[in-house]
């Protein structure tokens, strides 16, 4: 199967400091990412997504980069708040309508 | 809460049982997907609806699994004669388009 696979599987990172969680994905094809959130006991939540024609997509507190050359994806989060703590997935989409999800990274902010 | 709901939430059975699961998706989403998750480990894409028609599976799925969306409203997804291995999450997601998947809080399985 393809690999989307993340660099670090846990992160800690104080209250107010910036956070930058990354992926790394094996499809060249890939032209479609979603950043999820995910938080114990619950699914996955959505924060933001980037296609392929675009290097870098910005939302609140929060900008995913894409770097197609290396094939790597990451997720910065401004500011980072204790209710930013939870598993963090990017997924690729590189054929209809199926996502392919990395492993995870566990983000732990310390107050 | 997202608007997309499980029933159960978790279901705990026998090696051998069959076991059935509902997702109802939010009202105006035409997508429906179901995915398996793992300890640890991402969602993993089972099979995509877009109405009542099954459009997608994943290779991977196992011939004792099977999903509906009778209506293109809710969707089940049963597994015949369940093995230790299918012990999971089981996550239901819809959407209006390809992005933005909106998760239900999924069932867990446990299988004895």
């Amino acid at each position: 199967g393809e690999s989307v696979g993340l660099h670090l599987p846990t992160l800690s990172v104080q209250e107010g400091d910036n956070s930058i969680i990354n992926c790394a994905y094996s499809n060249s094809a890939s032209d479609y990412f979603i950043w999820y959130k995910q938080e114990s006991g619950k699914g996955p939540q959505f924060i933001i997504d980037i296609r392929s024609n675009m290097d870098k997509r910005q939302g609140q507190r929060v900008t995913v980069l894409l770097n197609k050359t290396v094939k790597h994806l990451s997720l910065q989060i401004a500011a980072t708040q204790p209710g930013d703590s939870a598993v963090y997935f990017c997924a690729e989409n590189f054929t209809g309508n199926q996502f392919y999800f990395g492993t995870g990274t566990s983000l732990t902010v310390i107050p | 809460d997202t608007g997309v709901s499980q029933d159960p939430r978790h279901k705990i059975t026998k090696r051998g049982q069959n076991v059935t699961f509902r997702c109802d998706p939010i009202s105006e989403h035409n997508r429906l997907y179901w995915y398996r998750q793992t300890l640890g480990q991402g969602p993993e894409f089972l099979t995509y609806f877009q109405n009542e028609a099954q459009l997608e599976k994943s290779r991977l799925l196992s011939d004792r699994f099977s999903a509906e969306r009778p209506k293109g409203s809710f969707s089940t997804l049963e597994i015949q004669r369940t093995e230790q291995g299918d012990s999971a999450m089981y996550l239901c997601a819809s959407s209006r388009t390809l992005g933005e998947q909106f998760f239900g809080p999924g069932t867990r399985l446990t299988v004895l």
